[in-house]
């Protein structure tokens, strides 16, 4: 399957700023998402990553709190944009190749 | 999968014993369903995974059912061990835009 790094693995950011989160995957993949795992909770689909155009957000998501690139088939971030602490979260890249569904560590935010 | 609530079923089982993991989901549409597994810190990892057109696919100590009748979809894990003990996500694919919903999530514990 394809491997995916992602990163930071964790931060603690402060109230107010932005974080980028980037997912770098061994292989190239048509298709990229970023997921939200809120404490304690599921994984709740925030966009998917298209290249070399806007992502496509889901219903609750926008692009102005969760921009998105995806400038080649290998790599895309995910920005949290002015933080607060409801922001706290995991944050996950997956992507689909021909081995299936795989996805990222995660990156664990707090925000304080 | 179902929407998403604040607490996660759980389930505690003896080391050596069978355990089953249920889900519903929601979407008649779905085709694809898959089986992830959760521990702490880390990122979703793929046990198992089943298609619509089937009823059960086994894999090693573990095996899945679907009942597309009742939207219900079963993780059986044959002797759990300790290293089983994790969160159990079932996710399902709705179309063909290749995006996964997920599951509540249950906690296995499996105690020596």
């Amino acid at each position: 399957s394809a491997v995916i790094s992602q990163k930071p693995s964790r931060d603690i950011c402060q109230r107010g700023t932005s974080l980028t989160i980037q997912c770098q995957v061994d292989s190239q993949v048509t298709m990229m998402f970023w997921y939200r795992q809120q404490p304690g909770q599921s994984l709740t689909l925030i966009a998917t990553a298209n290249q070399g155009s806007e992502a496509t957000y889901e219903s609750g998501f926008v692009i102005d709190k969760f921009p998105i690139s995806r400038p080649n088939l290998t790599f895309s971030t995910l920005t949290v944009s002015n933080m607060s602490p409801e922001d706290s979260s995991i944050y996950l890249c997956s992507v689909v190749s021909r081995a299936g569904y795989t996805f990222g560590s995660g990156t664990r935010l707090t925000v304080v | 999968g179902e929407s998403v609530g604040l607490h996660l079923p759980t389930l505690s089982v003896q080391e050596g014993d069978n355990s089953i993991i249920n889900c519903a989901y929601s979407n008649s549409a779905s085709d694809y369903f898959i089986w992830y597994k959760q521990e702490s810190g880390k990122g979703p990892q793929f046990i198992i995974d089943i298609r619509s057109n089937m009823d059960k696919r086994q894999g090693q100590r573990v095996t899945v059912l679907l009942n597309k009748t009742v939207k219900h979809l079963s993780l059986q894990i044959a002797a759990t061990q300790p290293g089983d003990s994790a969160v159990y996500f079932c996710a399902d694919r709705g179309g063909s835009n290749y995006k996964l919903t997920f599951g509540k999530g249950t906690l296995l514990t499996v105690n020596p």
